[in-house]
């Protein structure tokens, strides 16, 4: 059964700097894992898909690796900005027909 | 706009009532899911659905129901077996089930929020 861990729970940094979060999982036999961000009371944005052939994926200042052999994924954000404020959850699938999701890692950014 | 309509946002239930969250989708996926989210915890799975007339059990389905009768609808009824229903509820969609050939990546309504009183 897949399980996935997101580390830091909460990570606040000033404006403009580069950060790094983390997801690991459990059952490398994926054949994709997505990141997601969401802000408070709203519903889930997808940010990336990367595909179990793929290492990384870019969109933007969002740089999403995958290595597999290791069970970990890590979301990339490039000088970050008050606006990147969200949680940021990542999800692996468990089998063909649900995703595992993470518990998140809280941003806050400040100016 | 193509995406994903979730209603009521916000809904209030009494000790004992069943209440039905609607979710619509104009992204003519074939599949559908409904998650619950708990503050501090991920999301879980409630239900999910591949095709119209059959749906699958998620993780804690106990204490909800769901049909799909129609490929863009997946409601959502809470019933009074549920003993701790007050939780926030995402409905999502993606083209097909995911497994080879198709990405399966999911996308999200704005959700609704359930309250008992």
């Amino acid at each position: 059964k897949q399980e996935v861990t997101q580390i830091p729970a909460a990570l606040s940094v000033p404006e403009g700097e580069n950060l790094v979060l983390n997801c690991s999982f459990t059952d490398s036999a994926i054949y994709n894992l997505q990141w997601f961000r969401q802000d408070p009371g709203k519903g889930l944005t997808s940010l990336l898909l990367i595909q179990s052939s793929q290492r990384e994926q870019t969109s933007g200042r969002l740089n999403a690796s995958l290595d597999k052999s290791s069970g970990r994924s890590t979301l990339y954000i490039a000088a970050s900005q008050p606006g990147d404020s969200a949680t940021y959850l990542c999800a692996a699938p468990d089998g063909y027909n649900k995703l595992i999701f993470g518990a998140g890692t809280r941003l806050a950014v400040h100016p | 706009d193509g995406g994903i309509t979730q209603s009521p946002k916000y809904l209030f239930r009494k000790e004992g009532q069943n209440v039905t969250l609607s979710c619509e989708q104009n992204l003519n996926h074939d599949a559908m899911y409904w998650y619950r989210q708990d503050p501090g915890q991920g999301l879980r799975l409630i239900y999910y659905s591949q095709i119209v007339n059959d749906f699958q059990k998620g993780d804690i389905a106990e204490g909800y129901s769901v049909s799909r009768e129609k490929k863009e609808s997946f409601p959502l009824t809470v019933t009074s077996a549920q003993k701790n229903p007050t939780a926030f509820y995402l409905c999502a969609s993606s083209m097909k089930v995911a497994g080879v050939g198709n990405t399966g990546e999911l996308f999200f309504g704005e959700g609704s929020r359930l309250t008992v009183l």
